[in-house]
């Protein structure tokens, strides 16, 4: 089945302890995004990146970084986490190349920093 | 990218047609209208996307009038597992430019009814 696979699915941790939020398409997509959804702000992009090695900031990038050495892998890292980056968050792989038939997400990565 | 207006919220009695506006008078010539849809707080879900001419799934119709200002999603028989937010977004695809980015507005709280 075609999926983006998020990994976990909710982690409590605490200020300033550094965690990785996984993602992984099994589309051989170009395209991968990290957003962060918050009540009333709606979906924000994080990060994205076109390809193996080619990363770039979306709109709310301060406090994440990513990483793509791997086509299918899109990892997000929390470096310092604080309590502003409680949130939802969500994976996103597109292909770029050809007819786009849209985005696919994964299922979310609830996000409490206490 | 063009900026999108929709109500914010419809009803729709189940078994019934549901029509969801969306006006998008900036759209310009190279630009999709796409629709996504999230069911509480899962991944948001792709539903369809054209550009002037209307379009058909398995899951949805889209109309897009012929001065492209604005357009109507269908969903023809509408069941209790369609109650979600719908958005209506409008982009350049990614094969057409990289920096195209997939912005998520309010979009519009549709509630079907038994």
């Amino acid at each position: 089945e075609a999926q983006v696979t998020q990994n976990p699915r909710y982690l409590i941790t605490v200020t300033g302890k550094k965690l990785t939020v996984t993602c992984s398409q099994n589309m051989n997509h170009e395209y991968m995004s990290w957003y962060r959804q918050d009540p009333g702000l709606g979906l924000r992009q994080i990060y994205y990146s076109m390809n193996v090695e080619v990363t770039d900031k979306g709109d709310v990038p301060e406090g994440y970084k990513v990483s793509r050495k791997e086509k299918r892998n899109f990892p997000l890292i929390l470096e310092s986490p604080s309590p502003n980056q409680t949130s939802l968050y969500f994976c996103a792989s597109s292909p770029m190349t050809g007819r786009e038939g849209g985005y696919t997400f994964g299922s979310g990565t609830r996000l409490t920093v206490v | 990218d063009a900026k999108t207006t929709q109500p914010t919220s419809m009803d729709c009695a189940e078994g019934r047609a549901a029509n969801l506006p969306c006006n998008h008078s900036t759209i310009s010539g190279n630009e999709y209208v796409y629709w996504y849809r999230q069911i509480h707080s899962q991944g948001p879900q792709y539903i369809i996307h054209g550009l002037k001419n209307n379009e058909t799934n398995e899951m949805a119709s889209l109309i897009i009038t012929e001065d492209r200002k604005s357009s109507t999603l269908i969903l023809p028989h509408a069941t209790l597992r369609d109650t979600a937010v719908y958005y209506c977004i409008v982009r350049v695809p990614l094969y057409v430019t990289s920096g195209s980015r997939l912005t998520f507005g309010e979009g519009t709280q549709l509630t079907v009814n038994p």
